[in-house]
């Protein structure tokens, strides 16, 4: 089955460790993209990239590293300098559609800090 | 002015009846519109996506793009208790660029 994995779906750490959430894509999508969404803020961008080896930072990259050393890969990180990093993480990919970059999202990850 | 935007609702309608759905954006420029449905607890699921003014049906969806008022809707037909959830508005300003999100609405419909 085609489709965008995350993992682990819950995830618990203490504060002051740094936690990586995996994303995993068997589409054929250059772009992968990863957003935070916590409750009533909607999905906010943290990091993008467009090929392999490349990627930018979104509205809110600070605490947060990334890495794109596969096509089917974009590792997101959180590190101990993100002042509050207990939300709801998705992972996106997308293609270039008939007009547009019609993007597709994970199942997601919750993670807790405490 | 935010990028896109959207009543947060809720937005509650009888079983049966039509749900419409707006949402403006503000770079004149956009090029694709999208409609995500997000369920609580859950990822966003694409729905419909439209790139041309007028009107785009699949099923009991329709979505609506004015380029002109820049505004784009959804309507959905025949609603069910199973559509309640919360509709992103997502709007692609130019191509290689991210997608922006609205802050959704909250549709619940009642049985």
């Amino acid at each position: 089955d085609g489709g965008i994995t995350q993992s682990p779906k819950y995830l618990f750490r203490k504060e002051g460790q740094n936690v990586t959430l995996s994303c995993e894509q068997n589409l054929n999508h250059d772009a992968m993209y990863w957003y935070r969404q916590d409750p009533g803020q909607g999905l906010r961008l943290i990091y993008y990239s467009q090929i392999v080896n490349d990627f930018q930072k979104g509205d809110i990259a600070e605490g947060y590293s990334v890495s794109r050393e596969k096509k089917e890969s974009f590792p997101l990180t959180v590190t101990s300098a993100q002042k509050n990093p207990t939300a709801f993480y998705l992972c996106a990919s997308s293609t270039r559609g008939t007009g547009g970059y019609e993007q597709y999202f994970g199942p997601g990850t919750r993670l807790t800090v405490t | 002015q935010k990028e896109v935007e959207q009543n947060s609702g809720p937005l509650s309608v009888p079983e049966g009846a039509i749900a419409s759905l707006n949402c403006t954006y503000s770079d004149r420029g956009s090029q694709s519109f999208f409609w995500y449905r997000q369920y609580s607890g859950k990822s966003p699921e694409l729905i419909m996506s439209i790139y041309s003014n007028g009107d785009k049906e699949d099923g009991r969806f329709t979505a609506q793009l004015n380029k002109a008022s820049q505004y784009v809707s959804l309507l959905i037909r025949d609603s069910q208790p199973s559509d309640s959830a919360t509709y992103l508005c997502a709007v692609n300003r130019r191509r290689g660029t991210p997608l922006v999100f609205g802050k959704g609405t909250r549709l619940s419909v009642i049985a």
